[in-house]
């Protein structure tokens, strides 16, 4: 079956600009999450959401930093104001059964370029 | 959350097996041993997890010390294909914290 899908798969922006990054879980998965992956790095945890609420967010590291989900199934991750600090892979995961140890499954990732 | 410890990187050859260490001398009652993977330019695919017990699967197989301070990852014949950076996670709960990991080169 479909996998986690994200677009764009890259994207180039300068600082200062705005981007959304989408994420597409795999059907009838409740739980999303998003993580942020800098070069050699392992990901790092932003945020979760239990179908269309944001459970944890501890991880957004700014409030330039925000995160939707209004239907339960595609999320949208929203960056203002971008930083050249802000250039990463950006992945998100799903899982079926939020709240729990349930396999979490990534998608490819989209890398951000902040110039 | 607790923390753990794996070699930078190890090297094996096609068709050997590769024994991938972690140390977690800090791991609680409630911390589950999760292993992932991360092939280049792929997001992380899940290997194998435990709590106590050895674990197999059709991946991997997962040694677990018995004081639970430590496990080992067991790739029985590596090919190419398992050319990853492997990450070793301790859990207890949704979320996953990623060390660096270890990368496994395979020669051919």
């Amino acid at each position: 079956g479909a996998g986690v899908s994200q677009t764009p798969s890259n994207k180039v922006t300068e600082k200062g600009k705005y981007v959304e990054l989408r994420c597409d879980p795999i059907s009838g998965h409740t739980a999303l999450y998003w993580y942020r992956q800098s070069l050699g790095q392992g990901p790092e945890f932003l945020i979760y959401f239990q179908g269309t609420g944001a459970a944890d967010d501890s991880g957004l590291p700014n409030d330039r930093f925000f995160a939707v989900r209004p239907e339960g199934s595609v999320s949208t991750l929203k960056i203002q104001r971008t930083e050249r600090g802000d250039s990463a892979v950006y992945l998100c995961a799903s899982s079926l059964i939020p709240g729990t140890l349930d396999t979490q499954y990534f998608g490819p990732g989209t890398r951000l370029t902040v110039l | 959350d607790a923390k753990t410890t794996q070699p930078n990187s190890m090297e094996s050859n096609e068709e050997e097996p590769v024994h991938l260490p972690c140390n977690h001398s800090t791991i609680s009652g409630t911390d589950y041993i999760h292993w992932y993977r991360q092939l280049p330019s792929q997001g992380p695919e899940y290997v194998i997890h435990g709590l106590t017990s050895n674990v197999n699967n059709r991946m991997a197989s997962l040694a677990i010390a018995e004081d639970r301070k430590s496990s080992t990852l067991i790739l029985h014949r590596a090919t190419l294909r398992d050319a990853a950076v492997y990450y070793c996670i301790l859990r207890d709960g949704y979320k996953l914290s990623f060390g660096a990991g270890t990368t496994v080169t395979v020669r051919a």
